[in-house]
């Protein structure tokens, strides 16, 4: 299957920081990436969705502010949460897929805690 | 509103024992029904995509079958490896392919 690799895959940052998660899709060109997140024991939730080279499409309760999307090119897609709280602290998952594919590939997750 | 609800939310099998894992689901115009495997602190590992109903699909031990309602993720002779979490999922017609999620089942087999 289609290879997508996320980075890091755990980061600790001090409340009021910005941390950065980079999603790429290795063996593929992914024309839609998706930003999920999971607290623990729960399902995954969809944050945004991002097509290439426009702007993010965020979920119902979601902030645009907070978590800034960039999908600049067919193989990376970026979440930025700024000035991070504790509340923060989550499991985010980000996926990819290709057109004419109804298959999401996973990357491996990024544990953000928020001290 | 697309909904995906998960039975049961926990399953401990002996080695062996086979079982059936259910999702069921409302959706407006099913585009694809998927199942994942999720091992603790990993993201989801892709299983199987269900198109339309009457389809199976199978892999190693798991089959995963669709109705017009429902979902069953069958498990023949299970061994400790597959314990884990398994998502259903479904994307509906309209979605641009979003997921929508259903809570899990954890799938602990003991040897």
């Amino acid at each position: 299957g289609a290879v997508v690799s996320q980075h890091p895959s755990r980061v600790i940052c001090k409340s009021g920081t910005s941390v950065k998660i980079e999603c790429r899709s290795l063996d593929f060109q992914a024309t839609t990436m998706f930003w999920y997140r999971q607290f623990p024991k729960q399902s995954l939730m969809l944050m945004a969705t991002s097509n290439e080279g426009s702007k993010a499409t965020y979920e119902q309760g979601v902030e645009k502010d907070k978590f800034l999307i960039n999908h600049a090119s067919l193989t990376l897609s970026t979440l930025t949460v700024t000035s991070a709280h504790p509340e923060d602290s989550s499991f985010y998952i980000c996926s990819a897929r290709t057109v004419g594919n109804t298959e999401a590939f996973f990357g491996q997750g990024t544990r953000l805690t928020v001290v | 509103e697309d909904q995906v609800t998960q039975s049961p939310e926990a399953l401990r099998l002996q080695e062996g024992e086979s079982s059936s894992l259910n999702c069921s689901y409302t959706v407006s115009g099913l585009r694809g029904l998927f199942w994942y495997r999720q091992d603790p602190g990993k993201g989801p590992e892709f299983l199987f995509t269900l198109y339309s109903a009457g389809e199976e699909k199978e892999k190693e031990r798991l089959k995963a079958t669709l109705t017009k309602k429902e979902s069953f993720l069958h498990i023949t002779a299970p061994k400790p490896e597959d314990s884990a979490t398994y998502l259903c999922a479904v994307q509906a017609g309209t979605s641009y392919g979003k997921l929508t999620f259903g809570q899990g089942t954890i799938l602990t087999v003991h040897p």
